[in-house]
């Protein structure tokens, strides 16, 4: 049970490029979740999904496009990445409202 | 508005003393609250939660109370070790159709010897 995982784990983009970060969850939960984390904030909300095909935005949404095909996997897309964007991107599920959410390990983007 | 605050940005500690993190939550409808820890490099790993029908819930060496009164959330951690040294954030669930979690911007705490 390898609960979440997040691919990659490091990345170095230059201003313009795109890329995709997935998300896998093993826990077969329905909801799942992309924050992402800057020195001394919080944790604010990406995107969500309470379920497979679904998406909803979150605080933060402008710039990222997510996808879920399946229920056990969260893309997370940028389209045209922007020096704004360097930051912590962690993943996280849950079994369903109000409970506890499971996070990945992170993954740690840089916009040159 | 809806909010999570902390009141602590760092708390040092000796090890072997009780610590105690502090939070105030600004959204008098929240009912569910969760207490995480990140240690360096890693994600944020649950600690404990509580929903708002309780005021007080204990676990392995950590409680947390809730006080709706005056939106106050702490958490204890009994006998501080060296090990509990990370980033502790609160987390209030504001409801409204989906698991949405309000983050505070966190609380280090560091354990001395």
């Amino acid at each position: 049970n390898a609960g979440v995982t997040q691919t990659p784990k490091f990345r170095v983009l230059k201003t313009g490029q795109s890329m995709t970060l997935l998300c896998a969850q093993d826990m077969n939960h329905e909801y799942m979740y992309w924050y992402r984390q800057d020195p001394g904030m919080g944790l604010r909300l990406i995107h969500y999904s309470v379920g497979e095909g679904t998406t909803a935005k979150g605080e933060v949404p402008d710039g990222y496009n997510v996808s879920r095909l399946k229920k056990q996997n969260f893309l997370l897309g940028l389209e045209s990445a922007a020096p704004s964007q360097t930051s912590v991107y962690f993943c996280a599920s849950s079994y369903g409202p109000i409970y506890e959410q499971y996070f990945g390990p992170g993954t740690r983007l840089t916009v040159t | 508005g809806e909010s999570v605050g902390l009141h602590l940005p760092t708390l040092s500690v000796q090890e072997g003393d009780n610590s105690i993190i502090n939070c105030a939550y600004s959204n008098s409808a929240s009912d569910y609250f969760i207490w995480y820890k990140q240690e360096s490099g890693k994600g944020p790993q649950f600690i404990i939660d509580i929903r708002s029908n309780m005021d007080k819930r204990q676990g392995q060496r950590v409680t947390v109370l809730l006080n709706k009164t005056v939106k106050h959330l702490s958490l204890q951690i009994a006998a501080t070790q060296p090990g509990d040294s990370a980033v502790y954030f609160c987390a209030e669930n504001v409801t409204g159709g989906y698991n949405k979690l309000i983050f505070g911007a966190g609380t280090r705490l560091a354990v001395h010897p």
